[in-house]
């Protein structure tokens, strides 16, 4: 079975501080793993994958196999961070399954 | 490219009712997905469609139904509608490649049953 795990519900830095959102998976193959955001009032959209290994916005995930891991960092967070992050898993098939999510607030 | 179309975007319906929400997907991306969001919940796959097969399904009730038409526009229906089936009812495309899985959103129908 696939499963994710968003330990925090909300999460709240001050601008400037890092921020790490965690996420964990349960899955027995190797997965495809994805970080999306939700933006107040935008559609959920990706936000980066773990195949690309690229950075958008700031942020990166490294996936961590031995710790079924795929956490998502930024050194340096900025008011437009605030928004909703959802971790999500692709495994044997095309079904996307997603956390609960992790509502992230920057405050200035 | 036009993005993911949800249609209507906001419904009221009564218990016992039924509904039907439909999604165009973007041009070319023949799998679609339907998804139910709620603040406890968060996020929580109905089921996939892709070249008009249910590919994969999610654990919901058989009142919950979708298909998939030939241009690939995909519609779901719930039946004898609850309370607890208020939610944003979110839908997704992707090319459906295994090796391509951006899945694109729409902005979803908001579903309130009273």
């Amino acid at each position: 079975a696939q499963r994710v795990t968003q330990p925090e519900k909300l999460l709240s830095v001050f601008k400037g501080a890092p921020v790490e959102l965690k996420c964990n998976y349960s899955y027995s193959g190797s997965p495809e793993l994805f970080w999306y955001v939700q933006y107040s009032r935008q559609r959920l959209q990706l936000l980066l994958r773990h195949i690309s290994r690229e950075s958008i916005k700031g942020f990166t995930a490294d996936l961590n196999k031995g710790e079924t891991s795929f956490h998502l960092k930024k050194p340096f967070a900025q008011e437009e961070d605030s928004a909703m992050y959802y971790c999500a898993l692709v495994g044997g098939s095309e079904k996307l399954v997603f956390g609960k999510g992790t509502k992230l607030t920057v405050n200035p | 490219k036009a993005g993911v179309t949800q249609t209507p975007r906001y419904l009221i319906k009564t218990r016992g009712q039924q509904v039907t929400l439909s999604c165009s997907p973007i041009s070319g991306h023949r799998s679609v997905s339907w998804y139910q969001q709620t603040p406890g919940q968060g996020l929580q796959f109905l089921f996939e469609y892709f070249s008009e097969t249910q590919r994969n399904k999610g654990n919901f009730p058989g009142r919950f139904s979708g298909r998939q038409f030939s241009n690939s526009r995909s519609e779901m229906n719930v039946s004898t509608l609850e309370l607890g089936d208020s939610a944003l009812y979110l839908c997704a495309s992707s090319l459906g490649d295994r090796f391509v899985t951006e899945a694109f959103f729409g902005q979803g129908t908001r579903l309130t049953v009273v």
